[in-house]
């Protein structure tokens, strides 16, 4: 069965440090892979997609980015945080079984709550 | 207009009856759609999608979908404390979903 692993939990960063947030996915090959952002009693953002290695895109322009150095893992990277950037950051992954389809669902990770301070 | 909106609630249901949650979307030619339950500070899981016209069914769960009327919605029967969560509605288009921003249901013992 497959399994997606978020790190850390949750993370504490004073403005104008640097972020890096990992996400891993067991058990699939070649998935399609997504970043979100929820801030506090709001929806979904999706930040970025990948479809794969080293295929990354953009959604929003930000002061954040995304790399996906191999297959199965995802990284969400900042050089400088903004007190904007605290929310809840959600992975997630789809099977690449039509890469045309709308029809493939999204599974999540458990997310990591960052807060800027 | 958004893409897809949602009542954001919060939905106020009695334990033990059918809690009624609705999702409509903007674009015609959308596909697929569907419903993810999200508890307070979780990430959200997947309870059900559909595809077509009509209603389906999963234990006390039912999705019904009107692309005539572009809404989709989902029943929840014997409603339990333990179904109170933000409900998530997500239409698919291409590689990604468009999200609705989350109706809150709250089952009232």
């Amino acid at each position: 069965s497959q399994t997606i692993h978020q790190w850390p939990a949750t993370l504490v960063q004073p403005v104008g440090s640097p972020l890096s947030l990992e996400c891993t996915v067991e058990g699939t090959s070649n998935p399609n892979l997504y970043w979100y952002r929820q801030a506090a009693g709001r929806g979904l953002q999706l930040l970025f997609y990948s479809v794969g290695i080293g295929q990354i895109s953009s959604e929003v322009p930000q002061n954040l980015s995304a790399s996906r150095p191999q297959d199965r893992q995802f990284i969400l990277s900042s050089k400088k945080l903004l007190l904007s950037d605290s929310g809840f950051y959600l992975c997630a992954w789809s099977d690449i079984l039509n890469p045309e389809s709308s029809y493939n669902e999204q599974f999540f990770g458990p997310g990591t709550r960052l807060t800027v301070l | 207009q958004k893409e897809v909106e949602q009542n954001s609630g919060p939905l106020s249901v009695p334990e033990g009856a059918i809690a009624s949650l609705n999702c409509t979307y903007s674009d015609r030619g959308s596909q697929s759609f569907f419903w993810y339950r999200q508890y307070s500070g979780k990430s959200p899981e997947l309870i059900m999608f559909i595809y077509s016209n009509g209603d389906k069914e999963d234990g006390r769960f039912t999705a019904q979908l009107n692309k005539a009327s572009q809404y989709v919605s989902l029943l929840i029967r014997d409603s339990q404390p333990s179904d109170s969560a933000t409900y998530l509605c997500a239409v698919g288009r291409n590689y990604q979903l468009i999200w609705g921003a989350g109706t809150k249901l709250i089952i009232k013992p």
